[in-house]
């Protein structure tokens, strides 16, 4: 069953160091989504992209957060100088292209620890 | 106000009983709607996508309603299994007319049910 794979699923950081998380969406899927889940908050969305292209961008902090879906290769969701308010799980998403979007696929998540 | 709100919760109940939640929504815009179910520490998982005409999938019911601004789910009678976070998501539109996979949530409602 190859749905969306997420790595790694549990990942520690102390604070000052980088996070990355990758995610390989369903297959003949090309429309990736980042949510972030912060403890006892709602899913928040985060970005949406597409190959080469950040399409939605509107949740992302403004600095120390980034994300790119390269030709090849999965999607990188990356967290510079990491603080313990990052502390939260990510967890990504995709849709097919024939699809509005409107229905995505989530990843099992990966659960970022800052200490 | 909160673009979704569902009802606070917790929902504790005996198995075989039949629960109901709501889930408001601000965006009267908004075209897409869906009830999520998420276990401890695991990804949501779409439950039912929720049709202005209603819809029943086994021992679940979705229903819209587009004027007041609601959806709601009812699960008949409960099954233990069915103790989780219910999500309910709604899609806006997209300012260029066309949606995608940009879900705001509600904050969920924890389901328990007992023997």
């Amino acid at each position: 069953n190859a749905g969306v794979m997420q790595n790694p699923r549990h990942l520690v950081r102390r604070r000052g160091q980088e996070a990355r998380l990758r995610c390989s969406p369903m297959k003949g899927h090309s429309h990736v989504y980042w949510y972030r889940q912060l403890p006892e908050e709602g899913l928040k969305f985060m970005v949406y992209l597409q190959k080469e292209n950040i399409i939605d961008e509107s949740g992302m902090p403004k600095e120390r957060f980034s994300a790119e879906f390269p030709k090849e290769g999965p999607s990188i969701l990356r967290i510079q100088q990491v603080v313990r308010g990052d502390s939260a799980a990510y967890f990504c998403a995709s849709s097919p292209p024939a699809d509005s979007g409107n229905t995505i696929y989530f990843g099992e998540g990966s659960w970022l620890t800052v200490v | 106000r909160k673009e979704v709100e569902q009802d606070p919760g917790p929902f504790n109940v005996p198995e075989g009983a039949t629960v109901a939640f709501n889930c408001t929504y601000s965006n009267s815009a908004s075209q897409s709607f869906f009830w999520y179910r998420q276990d401890c520490r695991k990804e949501p998982k779409l439950l039912m996508s929720v049709y202005s005409s209603g819809n029943e999938d086994g021992r679940f019911t979705a229903q819209l309603n587009r004027a007041s601004q609601y959806i709601s789910l009812l699960i008949r009678d409960s099954k233990l299994s069915d103790s989780a976070t219910y999500l309910c998501a709604v899609n806006p539109l997209w300012a260029g007319g066309t949606s995608y996979g940009k879900l705001t949530f509600g904050q969920g409602t924890i389901l328990t049910v007992h023997p």
